[in-house]
């Protein structure tokens, strides 16, 4: 069965620093997409990064990047100079090809400290 | 640009009484739409999805019903809540089985 698991449920960073979420997945799938979205307090799912897992090059978006290493099954989200804003929920998510769902993992609990 | 809406925002219902939650999209046709459910504290569960008009597929059998009656529109519903119904919902679309956007949700409490 296709999975995704996100083994950190909390991670705490000091703020201005540098964290990494940990994702691993399970496909015997070659081309698939690969998701980290962030649900603040508030609730709402919000897309941070996508990764196409034919493109070599690693997503960027501001002080958000992932490290994906697709014989490992790894999808890391890295984020940088860290905000009080970044606290959330982080969940990874696959969408194999050829379906309509997307796998999400448990969630990792980031914590954003001043 | 697309939008997704979601209402109402917050619903408190009693045991036994119906529920009607609606999701629709803007700027986009023809969107895959799903339904899904998130316990406090916990990940997602798909509940339903759509590709087109009256076309639902059903992950999870229990006593909510999804229904499409418009392109854009995507409608949660059940005849008689449970007390485990109560939960957060969302309401998501994508492309082209590409990206998938998130509504702002609906917070049901059902007591």
């Amino acid at each position: 069965a296709q999975t995704v698991t996100q083994s950190q449920p909390e991670m705490s960073v000091q703020e201005a620093e540098t964290v990494t979420l940990s994702c691993t997945y399970d496909t015997s799938e070659s081309d698939y997409y690969l998701f980290w979205y962030k649900q603040p307090p508030s609730r709402q799912m919000i897309l941070v990064i996508r990764q196409e897992a034919y493109k070599q090059q690693n997503a960027t978006e501001n002080r958000f990047s992932v490290n994906f290493q697709k014989a490992a099954k790894s999808f890391s989200l890295k984020i940088s100079d860290s905000q009080l804003g970044d606290a959330a929920m982080y969940f990874c998510a696959y969408k194999p090809p050829g379906t309509y769902k997307y796998i999400f993992g448990t969630g990792t609990r980031l914590k954003v400290l001043a | 640009s697309q939008t997704i809406h979601q209402w109402p925002a917050t619903l408190v219902q009693p045991v036994g009484s119906p529920l009607s939650l609606e999701c629709t999209v803007e700027g986009t046709s023809n969107p895959n739409l799903y339904w899904y459910r998130q316990a406090a504290g916990r990940g997602l569960q798909l509940l339903f999805y759509s590709v087109g008009i009256g076309q639902i597929s059903s992950e999870v059998p229990q006593n909510l019903s999804a229904s499409r009656p418009q392109d854009r529109q995507f409608i949660l519903s059940s005849k008689k809540l449970l007390l485990s119904d109560s939960g957060f919902y969302l309401c998501a679309w994508s492309y082209s089985q590409e990206t998938q956007y998130f509504g702002p949700g609906t917070r049901l409490l059902v007591l």
